[in-house]
């Protein structure tokens, strides 16, 4: 079975901390995105990587950056963190575009205050 | 980006009932997929379907693969109260993935 595991489900962080979340999956996937899920929005884009070192933007990366400097896993780091950035946080993986599945990781709960 | 237009947005249904719900999309896709995600959980992917036309079990689930490419239907038989959820879809096309708002799924004993 894949698994995609989110190192935290729940984070409290004061505005203006620096975060991180990691992202680890063991199918050696190439594909790794991060989303934001809101209520009323969906999941939105933040950034996606297809490969070590690779990335890509998606929909809404500003106030995000991301670090892949290993296959199987993918950070998201929130430079300077604020209130409109409390939101639950998905990690996602799929072993090639061309497979069109995605997994997802259990999510980590962001409380900004 | 595109968001899809999942519907209905919530249901209540009883226990044993069938459901419907759809996802319809002005854009063509080469990929359907169905989520469900529990509170507080990530989505758990249930059907993937990649051709036009293409009908899916999964279980109680059937889901399909609309024939002009840009809708597609899930369905649950005989529903159980350990399908309450949200369900959502998702559609590829190119790189893009997009997804549904979701469909919020109350089963009552």
């Amino acid at each position: 079975d894949v698994k995609v595991t989110q190192s935290s489900r729940y984070l409290v962080k004061r505005t203006g901390e620096k975060v991180f979340l990691e992202c680890v999956q063991d199918m050696d996937h190439e594909n790794m995105f991060w989303y934001r899920q809101d209520p009323g929005l969906g999941l939105r884009l933040i950034y996606f990587s297809y490969d070590v070192k690779m990335k890509e933007k998606g929909d809404i990366p500003e106030g995000y950056s991301v670090s892949r400097e290993k296959k199987e896993r993918f950070s998201l780091i929130l430079e300077s963190a604020s209130t409109n950035q409390t939101s639950m946080y998905l990690c996602a993986s799929s072993f090639r575009l061309v497979t069109r599945e995605q997994y997802f990781g259990p999510g980590t709960r962001l409380t900004v205050t | 980006g595109q968001q899809l237009n999942q519907s209905p947005q919530s249901m209540f249904i009883q226990e044993g009932e069938d459901v419907s719900m759809n996802c319809t999309s002005s854009s063509i896709f080469n990929t359907w997929l169905w989520y469900k995600q529990d509170p507080g959980e990530g989505p758990v992917l249930l059907i993937a379907l990649y051709k036009a036309g293409e009908l899916t079990s999964n279980g109680r689930l059937t889901a399909q693969f609309g024939i002009t490419r840009k809708d597609s239907f899930l369905n649950i038989s005989a529903s159980i109260p350990s399908d309450v959820g949200i369900y959502f879809c998702a559609g590829q096309a190119g790189n893009q993935f997009y997804f549904g708002t979701g469909t919020s799924l109350t089963v009552i004993p």
